[in-house]
């Protein structure tokens, strides 16, 4: 069965250090991976996917299949960075979540 | 993304009432799903459409149904409400590339 992993319920840092939010999965076939993000009051957005290999709002994310991981990094937080984050793997219609990570940057 | 709208935004109800929420998208997208967001678990997947003559379970399908009335419409209906079924409900669409989400229905159960 596919699982999706968050282990950080919260993770707070202060402005300008970089930030790593963790994302684990179980899965045997090729994963599709993403990374959503919920601002307060907002709804549900996509902040990147894994096949695309881009950076967005100085987000990144990596697929390691040998650790089965895509953690989301940044170098420098940012306050507006503050949200709810969730890591979602895809298996062709199926879309599951993590249980999400809040991030609060502090000035 | 005001393509996928939800009705209503917010309810109140008692225990063993009838409820139904309602999607609707102008996106075109033939894949529909209705999650469940709760505090610590993230979403959870309820049912999900590929098109108006499939309906699939998801993870906690128990207590829920769906309608496809249309390309565009996706209602989740609870028949008999409980508790435990308070929660913030999201629907979203899927196109070639991510899902849409709409603004979410906060439904509490008395």
């Amino acid at each position: 069965a596919q699982r999706v992993t968050q282990p950080e319920k919260l993770l707070s840092v202060f402005k300008g250090a970089p930030v790593e939010l963790k994302c684990n999965y179980s899965y045997s076939g090729s994963p599709e991976l993403f990374w959503y993000v919920q601002y307060s009051r907002q709804r549900l957005q996509l902040l990147l996917r894994h096949i695309s290999r881009e950076s967005i709002k100085g987000f990144t994310a990596d697929l390691n299949k040998g650790e089965t991981s895509f953690h989301l990094k940044k170098p420098f937080a940012q306050e507006e960075d503050s949200a709810m984050y969730y890591c979602a793997l895809s298996r062709g219609n199926d879309m599951r979540f993590g249980a999400g990570t809040r991030l609060t940057v502090k000035p | 993304d005001a393509d996928v709208t939800q009705t209503p935004r917010n309810r109140i109800t008692k225990t063993g009432k009838r409820i139904m929420l309602e999607c609707s998208q102008t996106k075109g997208h033939d894949r529909m799903y209705w999650y469940r967001q709760d505090p610590g678990l993230g979403l959870r997947l309820i049912y999900y459409s590929f098109d108006v003559k499939d309906i699939n379970k998801g993870e906690i399908s128990d207590g829920y149904s769906v309608s496809r009335q249309a390309q565009a419409k996706f209602s989740l209906s609870l028949e008999s409400a409980i508790p435990n079924q308070t929660a913030l409900y999201f629907c979203a669409t899927r196109g070639a590339d991510t899902q849409y989400f709409g603004p979410g229905t906060r439904l509490t159960v008395l």
